[in-house]
């Protein structure tokens, strides 16, 4: 079966240090791979989707950056954090053939607080 | 592009009473609409969904509903328990490998 993996689950960052989140899938091969970040009780924002080895799109202008270097690892990062970029990160994987209409499926999410 | 409106923004119901979340979305191109249920600190989790030659499923106690001329979707909890409280996302896409939109969520309360 399929599983993701997101890390690390919490993290307290200072304004103007770098971040990296990492994500990786398992038990699947060329997969979509999605950045979310949702707001303290807010929507899910989709940051940038990746079809695939180095391939993103980025949905909306922001100081973060994603990267795709093997097919199924995806890395957000940014190389100075604003206090705007705090929320909860969530990673998602779907499928290219799903049958069941190309489920999302997410990680555990990341929270991150810029201080 | 897609723009997907859900209400309400929160809900409280009685356990045992029903809870019934609206979405409407704008582009005719979709087909797809699944929805989402998120627990406090966790990633959301597909609980069903729906494609658009369909007008209603159901799985136990969750159902949608969906009408294409309308353009809009609803989820149906019936019987609610306090662990059906959590936040509940609709979505709407073309299906396929494409993106879909997120409504803005609902958080639901089941006061026992």
């Amino acid at each position: 079966s399929q599983t993701i993996h997101q890390w690390p689950a919490t993290l307290v960052q200072p304004v103007g240090s770098p971040l990296s989140l990492e994500c990786t899938v398992e038990g699947t091969s060329n997969p979509n791979l999605y950045w979310y970040r949702q707001a303290a009780g807010r929507g899910l924002q989709l940051l940038f989707y990746s079809i695939g080895i180095d391939q993103i799109s980025s949905e909306v202008p922001q100081n973060l950056s994603a990267s795709r270097p093997q097919d199924r690892q995806f890395i957000l990062s940014s190389k100075k954090l604003l206090l705007s970029d705090s929320g909860f990160y969530l990673c998602a994987w779907r499928g290219k053939q799903d049958s069941s209409g190309n489920t999302i499926y997410f990680g555990e999410g990341s929270w991150l607080t810029v201080v | 592009g897609e723009n997907v409106e859900q209400h309400p923004s929160t809900l409280s119901v009685q356990e045992g009473d029903s809870a019934v979340i609206k979405c409407t979305y704008s582009d005719s191109a979709s087909n797809y609409f699944p929805w989402y249920k998120q627990e406090l600190g966790k990633g959301p989790q597909l609980i069903i969904d729906i494609r658009s030659n369909v007008g209603e499923k159901k799985d136990q106690r969750i159902a949608v509903t969906l009408n294409k001329t309308a353009k809009h979707f609803s989820l149906h909890i019936t019987e609610t328990q306090p662990e059906d409280s959590a936040v509940y996302f609709c979505a709407a896409g073309p299906g396929g490998y494409q993106k879909v939109t997120f409504g803005t969520g609902t958080k639901l309360q089941v006061i026992p």
